[in-house]
């Protein structure tokens, strides 16, 4: 059970400098999101796809594009890096429903210098 | 203000403690209310889920919700050094027709022998 697959799982970067962060999954989940991870600020929504063909903002969009290839691919992308991207992104997926659970990645540790 | 307040800690207990975990929130909207664990370098993982005031029991742990005072809380009973982790509450309600976790900031439990 592959789940949801982040990559990569380490990255860094120049400032300036562009990526993709991939994230793919296997359980055929309507809604897929965006999260970062930083120390004391718990896990902020960055973007967000309720299903295949829709994105949405979250609470700190800023810096950020994504993309809903397909309903099991959701990429993140930071065109141009910034020293405030450091953080753990976690990509997670879910049914579309309320009492859904929100299933995880394993992060990806993003270092921009 | 944040719509879900946690004490991120840490909170440190000797084995065999019961340990209480708690979060606030805003939002009148949330609707179900669950808790994630998340181990050191891991993607959280869903703990407990609960709809509604009340509580919720699972072995050693006990999820309670009061929606008249927006509080909810985990409880951990005999706990073990195995359930020191970062435990996240979060929260689901509607925005814009879509379901969105919203979490909390985490709380650093440390459980030493």
């Amino acid at each position: 059970n592959a789940g949801v697959t982040q990559t990569p799982k380490f990255q860094v970067l120049k400032t300036g400098q562009s990526m993709t962060l991939q994230c793919a999954q296997d359980m055929n989940h309507n809604s897929m999101y965006w999260y970062r991870q930083d120390p004391g600020m718990g896990l902020r929504l960055i973007y967000y796809s309720a299903s295949e063909g829709t994105t949405d903002k979250g609470e700190v969009p800023n810096g950020y594009n994504v993309s809903r290839l397909n309903k099991r691919e959701f990429s993140l992308r930071l065109e141009s890096a910034a020293p405030s991207q450091t953080s753990v992104y976690f990509c997670a997926s879910s049914e579309s429903t309320v009492s859904d659970e929100a299933f995880f990645g394993q992060g990806t540790r993003l270092t921009v210098v | 203000q944040k719509e879900v307040e946690q004490d991120p800690g840490p909170l440190s207990v000797p084995e065999g403690a019961i340990v209480s975990l708690n979060c606030t929130y805003s939002n009148s909207a949330f609707q179900y209310f669950m808790w994630y664990r998340q181990y050191s370098r891991k993607g959280p993982e869903l703990l407990m889920y609960t709809y509604s005031s009340g509580n919720k029991e699972d072995g050693r742990f006990t999820a309670q919700v009061d929606k008249s005072s927006k509080y909810i809380s985990l409880f951990i009973r005999d706990s073990q050094p195995s359930d020191s982790a970062t435990y996240l509450c979060a929260m689901t309600g509607i925005s814009g027709g879509s379901y969105i976790p919203t979490f909390g900031r985490g709380t650093s439990l440390i459980v030493h022998p």
